[in-house]
Parts: structure tokens; C-alpha cells; sequence
């Protein structure tokens, strides 16, 4: 079946724009994870999603950061007025419907975002 | 502050000989550990899980946890060509957010 896609692969922001990136993950997975990995290195936490529910945004790492996922499936990942420092590939996983931590994470492709 | 600690590398190892990889963490406690291979810019993809002291293999793949020492380490024997990826440990802190060391780079040599 059909694994976790992410849109756009890439996007190209200036400085200050607002920027939004989709997730969907496979079908009938309960939990929705997003991540921001740097250049060199690993995956960092950002926010997690059981079912509509956002259960832990300790991640993100300022108010210019948003996620939803009203229906609990598609997530969108909103960066307002974004810079330089956001330049980074944002990667969306989801779990199988037990919902727990320990269940595998199906890592969609990312989307690179450079803010110039 | 929950941390993974990795080598970066690059690690070079010689086709068919075994690689090593090795991790450590900083917490006691942690129940749950595991190895992702991410490919120069794909997704990370999970290779092994383990969750009790001792070896879990699965193939080519071996798993090695020692809580003890805060330690887990990823053995793959005859190493191909294929295997030549980024390796991230990742261990889950209580039943909180799972967090990912920086990764070694691992290279297999023809």
C-alpha cells in the first residue's frame, strides 16, 4: 500500500513568508509525528498527533510554528514569518493504530525547506 | 537533558568484513532502543528494535543493549555495498518523544 507522502518535496521561502507543508500519512495509522532534521543531523522532535489530538508540541521551537490535524488523518505544518535558521528537512512519520511510542514509525520522504 | 551520543564517523569498513556501530544514551531508565538507516537524502527507515539486555538478530543485522552501561550497538556482518548509509540510534525516554542521536556515517569499501 501506499506509504507516507509529504508535499512539496521542496520549497524555496524568502525570508518572512509563510510557509505551509502537508503530510499524509498511511491510511489507518492513529499516531502523526513531525520532525525537523538539520544537515548532519539526526531527526529532532517537533510535535505528535494521536488521532485529531496534538498530545505533545514541546518541540516546536518557537509561536511562529503550527500543526493541525483536524480530521485526524492529512496534518499541515505552518511556519509564519520564516528564517534562515528554518532551513532544514521536515520529516512526517506515522504509527500503526495501537498508538504507542514503541510502535515502528513510517517516515514519509521530508520536505526540504531553504529560506533565503 | 535526554541525550544520544553516536560517532559521526565516517566509518570505512572493508565489503564482507563486520561493521560496528555504537551509541550510548543518558538515561537509566530507558526501555526502548532503536537503529534507522537514512540513505544520503531519503527518510530514516527502521532496521532493528530492542528492548531487553542482550543480542536480537534479525539476518545480516545484530542488536546488542547493555542498560548497564547505557550502551547499545548495531553489528552487520558480511557488509555490502547496499549498507553504505547514515545509522541513527534512537531511544525512547519513559513514554516520551522518541530522540535520535546525530547518526555515523558508515561507508562500505569494495
Amino acid at each position: 500500500g501506499a506509504g507516507v507522502s509529504q508535499s512539496p518535496r521542496y520549497k524555496v521561502a524568502k525570508r518572512g513568508q509563510d510557509v505551509a507543508l502537508r503530510c499524509d500519512p498511511i491510511s489507518g495509522h492513529v499516531s502523526l509525528f513531525w520532525y525537523q532534521q538539520a544537515l548532519g543531523q539526526g531527526p529532532e522532535f517537533l510535535t505528535y498527533f494521536q488521532n485529531e489530538a496534538q498530545l505533545d508540541k514541546s518541540g516546536l521551537p518557537s509561536d511562529r510554528f503550527f500543526a493541525e490535524r483536524p480530521e485526524g488523518s492529512v496534518s499541515t505544518l505552518k511556519i509564519q514569518r520564516t528564517q534562515q535558521e528554518d532551513s532544514a528537512v521536515y520529516l512526517c512519520a506515522s504509527s500503526p493504530p495501537s498508538g504507542r511510542w514503541t510502535d515502528t514509525q513510517y517516515f514519509g520522504p521530508g520536505t526540504r525547506l531553504t529560506v533565503l | 537533558q535526554k541525550e544520544v551520543e553516536q560517532n559521526s564517523g565516517p566509518l570505512s569498513v572493508p565489503e564482507g568484513a563486520i561493521a560496528s556501530l555504537n551509541c550510548t544514551y543518558s538515561d537509566r531508565g530507558s526501555q526502548s532502543f532503536f537503529w534507522y538507516r537514512q540513505y544520503s537524502g531519503k527518510s530514516p527507515e527502521l532496521i532493528m528494535s530492542i528492548y531487553s539486555n542482550g543480542d536480537k538478530e534479525d539476518g545480516r543485522f545484530t542488536a546488542q543493549l547493555n542498560k548497564a552501561s547505557q550502551y547499545v550497538s548495531l553489528l552487520i556482518r558480511d557488509s555490502q555495498p547496499s549498507d553504505s548509509a547514515t545509522y541513527l540510534c534512537a531511544v525512547l525516554f519513559g513514554n516520551e518523544k522518541l530522540t535520535f542521536g546525530t547518526g555515523t556515517r558508515l561507508t562500505i569499501i569494495p
